[in-house]
């Protein structure tokens, strides 16, 4: 069974980076046939998608976050990894990471597999 | 601010049926499928309806799926008590100002 799971700090600085990794267990981040991506929740608000990853490293980012966010792979952990720099309170959410089909042809776009989510907070 | 527009709430009594609407533009649901997830309390989101209407294994049959132009709908047939969560529809948006991911405002649904 596909498991994921986000690993980082739970506070972070205004004006600093924050970064977090997801650890993907019982399959391979290599794999062709999936995408990965990181999807956030300020508390109490809606799901907001941040970015998407393949692993060869072409990647996909919400146009409002795209000067801010780097998404990497790192394939011999079987992990990816988010940075989001100089964040602001309005930063401050659960950040979730997930598997991410994307068929271009089908036009079919879902996250099936999420970990269990992560509060990052930014305060000083 | 989501280009996807949900109700923010629907309520009904156990064994109704609840409709929950989505609202999108010829960039993103005109042009793409439409996936919901559910989220309940305090959990991460789980993938509820892929396709426009396709059902992942284990998802219940009361839960139903359907797009019509621009917009598209998740009926919730027979609520049960256990239905009581949040669900978003989301889509691919081929916009201009770059391809992105979208999900919608949310809708919250109460089993009274």
């Amino acid at each position: 069974q596909l498991q994921l799971q986000e690993s980082g700090p739970g506070l972070v600085k205004p004006s600093e980076t924050l970064s977090l990794t997801c650890t993907v267990s019982g399959g391979s981040i290599s794999s062709s046939n999936y995408y990965w991506g990181w999807v956030r929740q300020p508390p109490g608000k809606g799901l907001e998608w941040i970015g998407t990853i393949f692993y060869s490293g072409s990647t996909f980012y919400n146009p409002s976050l795209k000067s801010r966010v780097t998404i990497s792979v790192d394939t011999s952990k079987n992990q990816l990894s988010l940075k989001l720099s100089s964040v602001t309170a309005a930063d401050t959410a659960v950040y979730y990471c997930a598997r991410h089909t994307l068929q271009w042809l089908a036009s079919i776009y879902f996250f099936d597999y999420w970990g269990l989510g992560t509060l990052v907070t930014v305060s000083s | 601010q989501s280009v996807l527009t949900q109700p923010p709430s629907a309520s009904g009594t156990p064994g109704q049926r609840v409709t929950i609407s989505c609202s999108g533009s010829s960039s993103n649901i005109g042009s793409n499928t439409v996936t919901w997830y559910q989220q309940l309390p305090g959990t991460a989101p789980k993938l509820l309806i892929y396709n426009n209407n396709q059902r992942p294994s284990g998802v219940p049959d009361r839960f139903s799926g359907s797009k019509s132009g621009t917009s598209a709908s998740l009926a919730i047939g027979g609520l049960q008590s256990e239905d009581e969560a949040d669900y978003y529809c989301a889509t691919w948006d081929d916009s201009l100002n770059g391809p992105h991911y979208v999900f919608g405002t949310g809708t919250k649904v109460t089993v009274l």
